[in-house]
């Protein structure tokens, strides 16, 4: 099966702080999401990367395509309170059925 | 526009009940499929459809059946329910190579 590591579990971080979070895998994959989930929601679409190498920013999120296309970060720059929830990177694999598989999730608390 | 619909929202079953999950969307995507979310795993793939009439397993499909008649629908069966399926479903859509959107999600309880 596909090996996804997502770094942290959680953070804690002051209101104000930058934030950093990554995901690699032993495999080679040609899309790279990241979700972002709520609770009693379902995950929703932050950043959509789709080159190695690719960086892409979203207001105050950066994420980018690892250039050996098994990894990829995401930054969240000046947390705000309403940042708080889980953030998955959920990669899509370059054969096959073109299937997201998701990491394990990072649970961000945001402290005002 | 009403985007990925999950059907009910909260569960309860008895072992060994069946039931049905339904999914829809109206953005006319090809690729459906879903995902069981429990705590510290992630979502993991259990079914996914890449067009009508075409299924296929995913990570963990055991207990569950698919089907795909229509575009639009894509509902998932839990034949005999059992503890170990206690989770949050969620239902995703996108086209082929795109984003994926989330339902809802359904949470089930099994007792």
């Amino acid at each position: 099966g596909q090996q996804l590591n997502q770094s942290p579990q959680s953070m804690f971080i002051q209101e104000g702080e930058d934030v950093s979070m990554n995901c690699t895998s032993s495999s080679i994959f040609n899309t790279w999401l990241w979700y972002k989930q709520d609770p009693g929601e379902g995950p929703v679409l932050l950043i959509a990367l789709y080159k190695a190498g690719e960086l892409t920013s979203n207001g105050r999120l950066t994420a980018q395509f690892g250039i050996t296309r098994k990894d990829s970060f995401l930054n969240i720059s000046a947390s705000i309170p309403s940042d708080v929830g889980i953030y998955f990177c959920a990669p899509r694999r370059v054969t096959g059925a073109n299937n997201l598989f998701f990491g394990t999730g990072t649970r961000l608390t945001v402290i005002p | 526009n009403a985007g990925v619909t999950q059907t009910p929202k909260f569960q309860v079953l008895k072992t060994g009940q069946s039931m049905t999950l339904q999914c829809a969307q109206d953005m006319n995507h090809e690729y459906m499929s879903w995902y069981r979310q429990d705590p510290g795993m992630g979502l993991r793939l259990i079914h996914y459809s890449v067009g009508a009439g075409i299924t296929d397993q995913g990570e963990v499909p055991n207990g569950y059946n698919v089907s795909r008649s229509t575009t639009e629908d894509f509902p998932l069966r839990l034949l005999s329910a059992a503890p170990s399926q206690t989770s949050v479903y969620f239902c995703a859509s996108s086209y082929s190579q795109g984003e994926a959107f989330f339902g809802q999600g359904t949470r089930l309880t099994v007792v």
